[in-house]
């Protein structure tokens, strides 16, 4: 079974710059996670969808970050402008329910904002 | 107040010894709870998971739960070099949508 999938691995940006990154989930998982994890610190939840539907957005900064899981399949994180603080390891997973125990996580992308 | 607090380490065991890895959590709704083991560079993989007060073993690991105390540990016994990790801790709600509330990792360093 193919694991999560994210694209890039790595981003180089200016400050003020926009940046998107790409995630598949596994096949027939319905929930879809975007966390963001800060060098030092464990991941925090931007954005949570189950199937095309946003189940929770609390933590996402609405005014610079975006996300789309339009078809309920791969989904698409945006960030416009990037700030110096976006500087993190994004990090995409998905599971079978939003009611599963277990989150698989993709390889992440690495993202710089210098 | 974090949400789910770790000891950040690092937590140096020798190999073959058991290391003890501890986190507490502030919401009492928290239902279920999460260890992650994190090599350096790499993507969170989940070791174990416990929803139930007491003890959960699954090879070397053991988990424990303690609702009252909201404490949770993870206990590796016989330590390995490839042990050697950030160990994430994570609470969840399950009328939250399952989300994860990961504390900041405890670093493990085992000694050969």
């Amino acid at each position: 079974e193919a694991g999560v999938a994210q694209s890039p691995r790595y981003k180089i940006i200016e400050k003020r710059q926009s940046v998107a990154f790409w995630c598949n989930p596994i096949s027939g998982h319905a929930t879809l996670y975007w966390y963001q994890q800060i060098l030092g610190q464990g991941p925090k939840l931007l954005i949570q969808f189950q199937n095309n539907g946003v189940v929770d957005d609390s933590q996402l900064p609405k005014d610079r970050f975006s996300a789309e899981r339009l078809k309920g399949v791969d989904s698409t994180l945006k960030i416009q402008p990037a700030k110096l603080e976006d500087s993190a390891v994004y990090l995409c997973a998905s599971s079978l329910e939003y009611t599963s125990y277990e989150q698989y996580f993709g390889p992440g992308t690495r993202l710089t904002v210098t | 107040q974090k949400e789910v607090e770790q000891n950040s380490g690092p937590l140096s065991v020798p190999e073959g010894a058991i290391a003890s890895l501890n986190c507490t959590y502030s919401d009492r709704g928290s239902q279920s709870f999460f260890w992650y083991r994190q090599y350096s560079g790499k993507s969170p993989e989940l070791i174990m998971f416990i929803y139930s007060n007491g003890d959960k073993e699954d090879g070397r690991f053991t988990a424990q739960l303690n609702k009252a105390s909201q404490y949770v540990s993870l206990l590796i016994r016989d330590s390995q070099p490839s042990d050697s990790a950030t160990y994430l801790c994570a609470a969840s709600i399950k009328a939250a949508g399952n989300k994860l509330t990961f504390g900041g990792g405890t670093r493990v360093l085992v000694k050969p």
